[in-house]
């Protein structure tokens, strides 16, 4: 089946600084790949739809300069968290659009403190 | 625009017995309809999905789930649970490409 990775699955960081989050697809290629976040026991709530070689579609609400979504190639999508604050911690998820599907990555933990 | 009620937050169940999941749905366009699993910690997993066809589909890990047009509903069933069993489960409806989840049920499983 098609699988997706993330990395790291797990980052802490110091407040205002930056982090990277990869996504990859690693046995397809996706045109399109989304970005969600989840809050403890809640659900995934979309922030970004991300398509190769273009813009970012950003969900309401969610800053476009805060969270960088670059997808530079067909296997990649990264997001980036700038000036992290605590209350970016969270659980974000990627997903990759395959044969009308959504193949979702394990996932990464941020904490920022 | 498209939405999707769990109305059960939590449902604990006794190991070896059915269980019942709840999963309605509201939309202007046809949808597609899915239910993943997320165990603690990880991605999510598909289940099953509808699509078209039978209305009675069957996925992964003995669950089914039946789609009720009129009713709008999408409620996964399994007729007898195991201890694994215990994970968040969230019902989603996909429009285009866009998928919106509801607010998952947290199945506990009572040995």
């Amino acid at each position: 089946g098609a699988v997706v990775s993330q990395h790291p699955s797990r980052v802490i960081c110091k407040s205002g600084t930056s982090v990277k989050i990869e996504c990859r697809s690693l046995d397809f290629q996706a045109t399109t790949m989304f970005w969600y976040r989840q809050f403890p026991k809640q659900s995934l709530m979309l922030m970004a739809t991300s398509n190769e070689g273009s813009k970012a579609t950003y969900e309401q609400g969610v800053e476009k300069d805060k969270f960088l979504i670059n997808h530079a190639s067909l296997t990649l999508s990264t997001l980036t968290v700038t000036s992290a604050h605590p209350e970016d911690s969270s659980f974000y998820i990627c997903s990759a659009s395959h044969s009308y599907e959504q193949y979702f990555g394990p996932g990464t933990r941020l904490t920022v403190t | 625009a498209q939405s999707v009620t769990q109305l059960d937050s939590q449902v604990p169940v006794f190991e070896e017995a059915p269980v019942e999941l709840r999963c309605n749905y509201s939309s202007s366009v046809s949808v597609y309809l899915f239910w993943y699993v997320q165990y603690p910690n990880q991605g999510l997993q598909l289940l099953l999905k509808y699509l078209s066809g039978s209305t009675l589909v069957k996925g992964i890990n003995g669950f089914e789930a039946e789609f009720n047009k009129s009713q709008t509903s999408f409620h996964l069933r399994k007729p007898s649970v195991h201890i694994s069993d215990t994970a968040e489960y969230f019902c989603a409806v996909r429009a285009g490409e866009k998928l919106t989840f509801g607010t998952g049920t947290r199945l506990t499983i009572i040995p």
